[in-house]
């Protein structure tokens, strides 16, 4: 299986600021004959199921303000939501799906300062 | 608009077998073409893919889990189902069911997901 490690577990951010959140994989979840990444970001607050902000590591989903973008490729990765806001308090997993054997990183809680 | 429901029992005791279903609503199963797929969540901790089916029947199982795991799809009732045998107390968890996000590739992210339905293993 691929493992997914993110960092930090946790993470304090003032509201506006910038926040950053890393993910690597155990293994290259790089395509090369197609150039993709086959990783996803996933928000979830509490008390509801996760949902989708970013697919092929940088791709927005509909819908998802500009703030939030994905970036990296091979093995490692990064979310950042570039001017912090009071409802982007959540857990942020990443998951890969380059096997069939989808495997997801352990979250990071997202706090306000 | 796509929706999806679980239900089932909200408890179950050591070493039977959990089972739980979900409910499509504003799709058809069997016409969409998409994998659909259950997830977990332990209380406090983080999310683990238990597996997926297609509308054929075809099924993908998280190794691990592999052994104890039965996903079947229902498309007359549009609806697919878990069966989980030999449960511990390590399987109570959160159980969400979720529709896989590209038509016929299971290797994809997830959404839309259902809200989620508590099971708890205590005798």
């Amino acid at each position: 299986d691929i493992v997914m490690t993110q960092s930090p577990d946790s993470l304090a951010v003032s509201l506006g600021e910038r926040a950053t959140i890393n993910c690597k994989s155990s293994q290259s979840v790089l395509y090369n004959s197609n150039n993709k990444n086959y990783l996803a970001w996933y928000q979830q607050k509490p008390g509801q199921p996760p949902k989708v902000l970013i697919y092929w590591a940088s791709t927005r989903e509909s819908g998802v303000p500009d703030r939030f973008s994905g970036s990296g490729s091979g093995t490692d990765f990064a979310l950042t939501i570039s001017s912090l806001q009071a409802e982007d308090v959540a857990v942020y997993y990443c998951q890969q799906y380059y096997t069939t054997a989808i495997t997801f990183g352990q979250g990071t809680r997202l706090e306000i300062k | 608009q796509l929706q999806l429901q679980e239900s089932g029992p909200g408890l179950v005791k050591p070493s039977e077998t959990l089972s739980l279903t979900c409910t499509v609503s504003g799709a058809s199963i069997s016409s969409s073409g998409y994998y659909w797929g259950w997830i977990r969540q332990p209380p406090g901790k983080g999310l683990e893919w238990i597996g997926s089916v297609y509308y054929s029947g075809s099924t993908y199982y998280n190794p691990s889990l592999k052994s104890r795991v039965t996903i079947s799809v229902d498309t007359s009732k549009n609806q697919f189902s878990l069966k989980l045998s030999s449960v511990t107390a390590a399987d109570t968890a959160v159980y969400y069911c979720a529709r896989h996000a590209e038509i016929a590739v299971v290797a994809c992210w997830f959404g839309p997901w259902g809200q989620g339905t508590l099971v708890t293993v205590s005798s």
